[in-house]
C-alpha cells in the first residue's frame, strides 16, 4: 500500500519558533488531512482541504494544498509547548481509500 | 457525547492465542476502518467496512479478521496466524461529510 512521503521526521524548536512540514506522493489525490497525535491517543484532525491551491487556517496552524495535487504543506506560527506530538498527513483519493504520512515528531523547547 | 470507543486500552496476549479488539461509534457513521501503528512508521490500514455486512482487507489483513453485524461496532480479531502483533491499533469512522475520526487506540502487547 502507498505511504505518503512526510518530513521532516523529527523537529525539535524553541518556543515561540515557527514550524514547516510537508507531505507529498506520487499520486493525486483530491483530498488532504492534517492530524495530530498526542501519546498514546488516537490522531485528531486539525485542518482538511479539499481543492488545488486551497490555503486554509486554524489558529495558529496554517496548511496548504498543492497545486499539483500530490503535496501539502502544514505551518505552526509561535509555537507552545502544548503543541508537541505527532503530526501526520493524509490523502484521500478518488476511491476514497485513505493514505497516512509517516509521521512527523515535533519537540517544543521552554 | 457521539465519538468512537475502543476497548480495551491495554491488552496482553499469550503467543497462540486469538484476541478481540472492541470499536464502537455512536455517530451514525458508515464507514469504519481499522489501522496498525508501529513506531515510527504511518497508519497502516487493516481493514475496513462501508457499509454494514460488508468489508474489504486493507493493505495489511494477513492474521486479522473482522465482522460488521452492525453498524456501531466493528470489532478486529487478531488472529495467531498474525506473527508480529505488537502495535497500537486505531479504529476510525467517518461518513460522506466528515473526515476520518479516530478513537483513543487499544495497546496490544504479546507475551
Amino acid at each position: 500500500g502507498q505511504q505518503l512521503n512526510q518530513s521532516p521526521q523529527s523537529m525539535f524548536i524553541q518556543e515561540g519558533e515557527d514550524v514547516s512540514m510537508n507531505c507529498t506522493s506520487s499520486s493525486i489525490f483530491n483530498t488532504w488531512l492534517w492530524y495530530k497525535q498526542d501519546p498514546g491517543e488516537g490522531p485528531v484532525l486539525l485542518i482538511a482541504l479539499y481543492k488545488a491551491g486551497e490555503l486554509t487556517s486554524n489558529g495558529r496552524l496554517t496548511a496548504q494544498f498543492g497545486i499539483t495535487r500530490k503535496d501539502s504543506f502544514l505551518n505552526i506560527s509561535a509555537s507552545i509547548p502544548s503543541d508537541v506530538g505527532i503530526y501526520f498527513c493524509a490523502g484521500r483519493n478518488t476511491g476514497n481509500q485513505f493514505y497516512f504520512g509517516t509521521g512527523t515528531s515535533l519537540t517544543v523547547i521552554p | 457525547d457521539g465519538g468512537i470507543t475502543q476497548s480495551p486500552k491495554y491488552l496482553f496476549r499469550k503467543e497462540g492465542q486469538n484476541v478481540t479488539l472492541s470499536c464502537e461509534q455512536n455517530l451514525n457513521h458508515d464507514a469504519m476502518y481499522w489501522y496498525r501503528q508501529d513506531p515510527g512508521q504511518g497508519l497502516r490500514l487493516i481493514y475496513y467496512s462501508q457499509i454494514v455486512n460488508d468489508f474489504q482487507k486493507g493493505d495489511i489483513a494477513e492474521g486479522y479478521s473482522v465482522s460488521r453485524e452492525k453498524k456501531e461496532s466493528f470489532p478486529l480479531t487478531v488472529t495467531s496466524a498474525q506473527k508480529n502483533p505488537t502495535a497500537f491499533y486505531l479504529c476510525a469512522s467517518r461518513d460522506r461529510v466528515t473526515e476520518a475520526f479516530f478513537g483513543q487506540g487499544t495497546r496490544l502487547t504479546v507475551v
